[in-house]
Protein backbone atom coordinates (compact mmCIF):
# COMPACT_ATOMS: atom_id res chain seq x y z
CA UNK A 1 0.00 0.00 0.00
CA UNK A 2 1.55 3.35 -1.06
CA UNK A 3 -1.15 5.63 -0.38
CA UNK A 4 -1.54 8.44 1.73
CA UNK A 5 -5.13 8.67 2.26
CA UNK A 6 -6.79 12.34 3.56
CA UNK A 7 -10.57 12.69 4.07
CA UNK A 8 -12.79 14.75 3.52
CA UNK A 9 -11.88 15.49 0.20
CA UNK A 10 -13.67 18.60 0.55
CA UNK A 11 -14.60 20.81 3.42
CA UNK A 12 -16.85 23.99 3.89
CA UNK A 13 -16.73 25.30 7.34
CA UNK A 14 -17.94 28.22 9.20
CA UNK A 15 -15.96 30.84 10.92
CA UNK A 16 -17.63 29.60 14.50
CA UNK A 17 -17.32 25.65 13.26
CA UNK A 18 -14.85 23.02 14.32
CA UNK A 19 -14.04 20.26 11.87
CA UNK A 20 -11.06 18.24 11.51
CA UNK A 21 -9.00 17.15 8.77
CA UNK A 22 -7.80 13.26 8.37
CA UNK A 23 -4.70 11.70 7.32
CA UNK A 24 -3.89 7.86 6.65
CA UNK A 25 -1.20 6.19 5.54
CA UNK A 26 -0.19 2.41 5.71
CA UNK A 27 3.56 2.69 4.38
CA UNK A 28 5.03 2.21 8.03
CA UNK A 29 6.40 5.57 7.52
CA UNK A 30 7.32 6.93 10.86
CA UNK A 31 7.06 10.68 9.72
CA UNK A 32 3.84 12.62 9.19
CA UNK A 33 3.28 16.40 7.75
CA UNK A 34 0.72 19.24 7.37
CA UNK A 35 1.64 21.44 4.51
CA UNK A 36 -1.07 24.31 3.27
CA UNK A 37 -1.31 25.52 -0.41
CA UNK A 38 -3.18 28.93 -1.44
CA UNK A 39 -4.26 29.04 -5.26
CA UNK A 40 -1.09 29.23 -7.40
CA UNK A 41 1.26 28.84 -4.67
CA UNK A 42 3.55 25.96 -3.09
CA UNK A 43 3.02 24.24 -0.82
CA UNK A 44 4.16 25.41 2.62
CA UNK A 45 5.12 23.72 5.89
CA UNK A 46 3.08 23.73 8.71
CA UNK A 47 3.52 20.87 10.92
CA UNK A 48 5.98 17.99 11.25
CA UNK A 49 5.70 14.83 13.75
CA UNK A 50 8.31 12.55 14.01
CA UNK A 51 7.70 9.27 15.49
CA UNK A 52 4.60 10.66 16.77
CA UNK A 53 5.50 13.29 18.52
CA UNK A 54 5.54 17.13 17.25
CA UNK A 55 8.72 17.69 15.79
CA UNK A 56 8.36 21.00 13.77
CA UNK A 57 6.02 24.15 14.01
CA UNK A 58 6.04 26.41 11.44
CA UNK A 59 4.80 29.34 13.50
CA UNK A 60 1.16 28.13 12.77
CA UNK A 61 -1.87 30.14 14.72
CA UNK A 62 -3.35 28.14 17.14
CA UNK A 63 -6.68 28.02 15.49
CA UNK A 64 -4.83 24.66 13.42
CA UNK A 65 -4.34 21.96 16.31
CA UNK A 66 -2.43 18.76 14.85
CA UNK A 67 -2.70 15.58 16.36
CA UNK A 68 -1.21 12.42 16.21
CA UNK A 69 -2.87 9.45 17.69
CA UNK A 70 -0.69 6.88 16.67
CA UNK A 71 2.27 5.84 13.59
CA UNK A 72 -0.77 5.91 10.90
CA UNK A 73 -3.05 8.50 11.47
CA UNK A 74 -2.04 12.46 11.32
CA UNK A 75 -5.52 14.99 12.21
CA UNK A 76 -6.08 18.24 12.15
CA UNK A 77 -8.40 20.02 14.32
CA UNK A 78 -9.66 23.22 12.76
CA UNK A 79 -11.40 26.10 14.85
CA UNK A 80 -12.45 29.65 14.57
CA UNK A 81 -11.02 29.95 10.81
CA UNK A 82 -10.87 32.50 9.12
CA UNK A 83 -11.63 32.79 5.57
CA UNK A 84 -8.04 33.49 4.58
CA UNK A 85 -7.26 29.92 5.78
CA UNK A 86 -9.38 28.82 2.69
CA UNK A 87 -6.60 26.39 0.81
CA UNK A 88 -5.78 23.06 -0.19
CA UNK A 89 -4.55 21.12 2.89
CA UNK A 90 -2.24 18.25 1.83
CA UNK A 91 -0.70 15.65 4.00
CA UNK A 92 2.06 14.03 3.34
CA UNK A 93 4.49 11.03 5.25
CA UNK A 94 8.25 9.90 4.49
CA UNK A 95 10.58 7.23 6.14
CA UNK A 96 12.57 9.00 9.01
CA UNK A 97 16.69 8.70 8.12
CA UNK A 98 19.31 10.07 6.44
CA UNK A 99 18.42 8.31 3.24
CA UNK A 100 14.53 8.04 2.86
CA UNK A 101 14.21 11.46 5.39
CA UNK A 102 12.85 13.27 2.94
CA UNK A 103 10.77 11.63 -0.13
CA UNK A 104 7.43 12.79 0.77
CA UNK A 105 4.36 10.85 -0.33
CA UNK A 106 1.48 13.03 -0.28
CA UNK A 107 -2.08 12.44 0.07
CA UNK A 108 -4.68 14.20 -3.13
CA UNK A 109 -5.54 17.07 0.12
CA UNK A 110 -8.54 18.41 1.33
CA UNK A 111 -9.74 21.40 -0.10
CA UNK A 112 -11.67 23.67 2.80
CA UNK A 113 -13.71 26.72 1.80
CA UNK A 114 -14.07 29.24 5.32
CA UNK A 115 -17.19 31.19 5.05
CA UNK B 1 18.20 27.96 6.09
CA UNK B 2 17.51 26.65 2.63
CA UNK B 3 15.92 28.37 -0.24
CA UNK B 4 14.40 27.26 -4.01
CA UNK B 5 14.33 29.88 -7.00
CA UNK B 6 12.18 28.84 -10.29
CA UNK B 7 12.93 31.41 -11.97
CA UNK B 8 10.32 30.64 -14.85
CA UNK B 9 5.91 31.14 -13.53
CA UNK B 10 4.97 29.49 -16.87
CA UNK B 11 6.21 28.08 -19.80
CA UNK B 12 4.71 26.63 -22.87
CA UNK B 13 6.27 24.09 -25.08
CA UNK B 14 4.63 22.22 -28.19
CA UNK B 15 4.30 18.60 -28.04
CA UNK B 16 6.99 16.59 -29.06
CA UNK B 17 9.70 19.57 -28.74
CA UNK B 18 12.45 19.73 -25.54
CA UNK B 19 11.86 20.79 -22.17
CA UNK B 20 13.97 22.63 -19.49
CA UNK B 21 12.99 23.78 -16.63
CA UNK B 22 14.83 25.40 -14.22
CA UNK B 23 15.48 25.44 -10.72
CA UNK B 24 18.09 27.26 -8.45
CA UNK B 25 18.85 26.41 -4.84
CA UNK B 26 20.34 28.15 -2.09
CA UNK B 27 21.53 25.50 1.26
CA UNK B 28 24.82 25.77 3.43
CA UNK B 29 25.46 21.94 3.31
CA UNK B 30 25.09 19.29 0.46
CA UNK B 31 21.18 19.48 -0.26
CA UNK B 32 18.02 16.94 -1.08
CA UNK B 33 16.82 17.94 -4.29
CA UNK B 34 13.53 17.18 -5.72
CA UNK B 35 10.94 17.27 -8.56
CA UNK B 36 7.65 16.93 -8.02
CA UNK B 37 4.91 17.18 -10.31
CA UNK B 38 1.49 18.19 -9.32
CA UNK B 39 -2.02 18.35 -11.68
CA UNK B 40 -5.01 20.60 -11.07
CA UNK B 41 -6.57 19.96 -7.47
CA UNK B 42 -4.31 16.90 -6.42
CA UNK B 43 -1.55 16.42 -4.06
CA UNK B 44 1.76 16.32 -5.41
CA UNK B 45 3.89 12.98 -6.95
CA UNK B 46 7.95 12.23 -6.53
CA UNK B 47 9.27 12.44 -10.77
CA UNK B 48 13.12 12.45 -9.20
CA UNK B 49 15.58 12.76 -6.82
CA UNK B 50 19.41 13.81 -5.73
CA UNK B 51 21.00 12.55 -2.68
CA UNK B 52 24.62 11.63 -3.63
CA UNK B 53 26.69 10.32 -6.38
CA UNK B 54 25.84 10.01 -10.39
CA UNK B 55 24.94 14.18 -11.01
CA UNK B 56 22.19 13.28 -13.66
CA UNK B 57 19.44 11.62 -12.38
CA UNK B 58 16.92 9.65 -14.63
CA UNK B 59 13.10 9.67 -13.16
CA UNK B 60 9.44 8.82 -14.10
CA UNK B 61 7.75 9.53 -17.42
CA UNK B 62 11.20 9.83 -19.24
CA UNK B 63 12.14 13.01 -17.01
CA UNK B 64 16.02 13.95 -15.72
CA UNK B 65 17.59 16.61 -14.11
CA UNK B 66 21.68 17.36 -13.51
CA UNK B 67 22.80 18.49 -10.00
CA UNK B 68 25.36 21.50 -10.60
CA UNK B 69 26.88 21.84 -7.53
CA UNK B 70 29.12 25.32 -9.02
CA UNK B 71 25.50 26.71 -10.27
CA UNK B 72 23.60 25.65 -7.39
CA UNK B 73 20.80 24.43 -9.84
CA UNK B 74 18.98 21.51 -10.36
CA UNK B 75 17.45 21.62 -13.89
CA UNK B 76 14.60 19.01 -14.81
CA UNK B 77 14.60 18.22 -18.93
CA UNK B 78 12.77 15.78 -20.93
CA UNK B 79 13.22 15.37 -24.42
CA UNK B 80 10.24 15.17 -25.84
CA UNK B 81 7.25 16.57 -24.01
CA UNK B 82 3.68 14.90 -24.47
CA UNK B 83 0.35 16.79 -23.55
CA UNK B 84 -0.23 14.53 -20.71
CA UNK B 85 2.70 16.57 -18.90
CA UNK B 86 0.91 19.42 -18.46
CA UNK B 87 1.09 20.76 -15.13
CA UNK B 88 2.50 22.33 -12.30
CA UNK B 89 6.46 21.31 -11.23
CA UNK B 90 7.96 22.23 -8.04
CA UNK B 91 11.63 21.69 -7.42
CA UNK B 92 12.44 21.24 -3.92
CA UNK B 93 15.17 21.00 -1.46
CA UNK B 94 15.56 19.36 1.81
CA UNK B 95 17.89 19.15 5.06
CA UNK B 96 17.88 19.16 8.24
CA UNK B 97 16.36 21.85 10.38
CA UNK B 98 16.18 22.57 14.33
CA UNK B 99 13.53 19.73 14.76
CA UNK B 100 13.76 17.74 11.91
CA UNK B 101 13.73 17.35 8.65
CA UNK B 102 12.51 19.91 6.57
CA UNK B 103 11.39 20.12 2.73
CA UNK B 104 11.29 23.65 1.18
CA UNK B 105 9.11 24.29 -2.18
CA UNK B 106 10.25 26.58 -4.90
CA UNK B 107 7.19 28.66 -6.21
CA UNK B 108 6.71 26.69 -8.91
CA UNK B 109 6.31 26.37 -12.63
CA UNK B 110 2.99 26.05 -14.89
CA UNK B 111 4.06 24.41 -18.03
CA UNK B 112 1.53 24.44 -20.84
CA UNK B 113 1.70 22.21 -23.90
CA UNK B 114 0.50 23.11 -27.30
CA UNK B 115 -1.03 20.65 -30.15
Amino acid sequence: DTEVTQTPKHLVMGMTNKKSLKCEQHMGHRAMYWYKQKAKKPPELMFVYSYEKLSINESVPSRFSPECPNSSLLNLHLHALQPEDSALYLCASSQVGSSGANVLTFGAGSRLTVL
Amino acid sequence: AQSVTQPDIHITVSEGASLELRCNYSYGATPYLFWYVQSPGQGLQLLLKYFSGDTLVQGIKGFEAEFKRSQSSFNLRKPSVHWSDAAEYFCAVGGLNTGGFKTIFGAGTRLFVKA
